[in-house]
């Protein structure tokens, strides 16, 4: 069964240090999706992309984050100056088309700021 | 905008006990209805959808969910429960008009624990 790679599966960064987060979603899908659990509370959504651009973001989605395919493969996820509430899981997700299809997820990034 | 209730937070059973989660969901629109499971230290996994048509809907592992349109509800439901199902549980949903790029919005999560 296709699934959404993660890379990598736990990430510790000093605060103020830009990560790069990477996804792999299934080959056909169209839309993309960036989630984020913060230990302990629900999941989160951040942004979702479609067409090469950001279709919608949450208050969370600031800009210290921004979001790129650049090679019609990675889905990338970067938080610029990191901050220790960024501390969380970091998902993203992949949906093949329409509004009727499920939403498959990646194993997830577990962020650490220190 | 869309917002989903989970109203157990932590629930404890024993091995062969029934299970019922509930889910409630707040959108005056046309909705699809999801539950995810989260193994400990695992990612989501889909246990079950409603997109339309028969309101009770069989996903994986025996696990189940009905649709009560008018009390706006997404309970789960197993008839026995094993201890392979501790793990946490998230109702999701996601609105059909708000554009097709629609994003999934979870509930706070139920923790299952299953005692042996």
């Amino acid at each position: 069964e296709p699934e959404v790679t993660q890379t990598p599966s736990h990430q510790v960064t000093q605060m103020g240090q830009e990560v790069i987060l990477r996804c792999v979603p299934i080959s056909n899908h169209l839309y993309f999706y960036w989630y984020r659990q913060i230990l302990g509370q629900k999941v989160e959504f951040l942004v979702s992309f479609y067409n090469n651009e950001i279709s919608e973001k949450s208050e969370i989605f600031d800009d210290q984050f921004s979001v790129e395919r650049p090679d019609g493969s990675n889905f990338t996820l970067k938080i610029r100056s990191t901050k220790l509430e960024d501390s969380a899981m970091y998902f993203c997700a992949s949906r093949k088309g329409g509004s009727n299809y499920g939403y498959t997820f990646g194993s997830g990034t577990r962020l650490t700021v220190v | 905008a869309q917002s989903v209730s989970q109203h157990n937070h932590h629930v404890i059973l024993s091995e062969a006990a029934s299970l019922e989660l509930g889910c409630n969901y707040s959108y005056g629109g046309t909705v699809n209805l999801f539950w995810y499971v989260q193994y400990p230290g695992q990612h989501l996994q889909l246990l079950l959808k409603y997109f339309s048509g028969d309101p009770l809907v069989k996903g994986i592992k025996g696990f189940e969910a009905e649709f009560i349109k008018s009390k706006f509800s997404f309970n789960l439901r197993k008839p026995s429960v094993q201890w392979s199902d501790t793990a946490e549980y998230f109702c999701a949903v996601n609105a059909r008009d708000t554009g097709t790029a629609s994003k999934l919005t979870f509930g706070t999560g139920t923790r299952l624990q299953v005692t042996l």
